[in-house]
């Protein structure tokens, strides 16, 4: 079946680096995504990596994919208290439809 | 260029009403998805319209319709509104159907059945 887990919470200090884990079910999903959903805002693409890919960097961000054990994770280098919101992972299921998990709440401690 | 527009923003109901919500994708992409957000369920996919015709529908009741317009503005209705219906309604967008880039999100259509 599909499913999408990820823990609901993450509290960093400012300064540090966040790491965001997710689990998904779907094998033979190809693309998989991190969304970013600030409050009362709609959900932002952060990055998405391809599943023949272990890892991609875009400046903060670092994603990291172990496909044989369907993990995926996000590393967001140097928190800041803009980085403040509900991450979304994703996948795009064999059904044509993105399934998402819970989302992880992240919260920046000064 | 102007992203995903949804409107209203937001919307107050009542039990046993109708509501319809629109959603405006990004110029040039062609398919649009809807989905509701509630604290405890999350993310749930609606359904998916690409030219005109719905592509792929999630486990909804029969209450929940949609459709697509020929200039790819999409609506969403809930016929009988429950209480349960109250959350977060957003759309997304993308160039076609199951587009490997990901969607791009509208800032939702916040709907409270009172």
């Amino acid at each position: 079946g599909e499913d999408v887990e990820q823990s609901l919470f993450l509290s960093v200090r400012e300064g540090d680096s966040s790491v965001i884990n997710c689990t998904y079910t779907d094998s033979s999903s190809t693309y998989l995504y991190w969304y970013k959903q600030e409050p009362g805002a709609g959900l932002q693409l952060l990055t998405y990596i391809f599943s023949n890919m272990d890892m991609k960097q875009d400046q903060r961000l670092t994603v990291l994919l172990n496909k044989k054990d369907k993990h995926l994770s996000l590393r967001i280098a140097d928190t800041q208290t803009g980085d403040s919101a509900i991450y979304f992972c994703a996948e795009n299921s064999s059904a044509s439809k993105i399934i998402f998990g819970s989302g992880t709440r992240l919260s920046i401690r000064p | 260029k102007a992203g995903v527009t949804q409107t209203p923003r937001y919307l107050i109901k009542t039990r046993g009403q109708q509501v319809t919500l629109s959603c405006s994708p990004i110029s040039g992409h062609r398919s649009v998805s809807w989905y509701q957000q509630t604290p405890g369920q999350g993310l749930q996919f609606l359904f998916e319209y690409f030219s005109e015709t719905q592509r792929n529908k999630g486990n909804f009741p029969g209450r929940f319709s949609g459709r697509q317009f020929s200039n790819s503005r999409s609506e969403m209705n809930v016929s009988t509104l429950e209480l349960g219906d109250s959350a977060l309604y957003l759309c997304a967008s993308s160039l076609v159907p199951g587009n490997d880039y990901g969607y791009t999100f509208g800032s939702g259509t916040r709907l409270t059945v009172v």
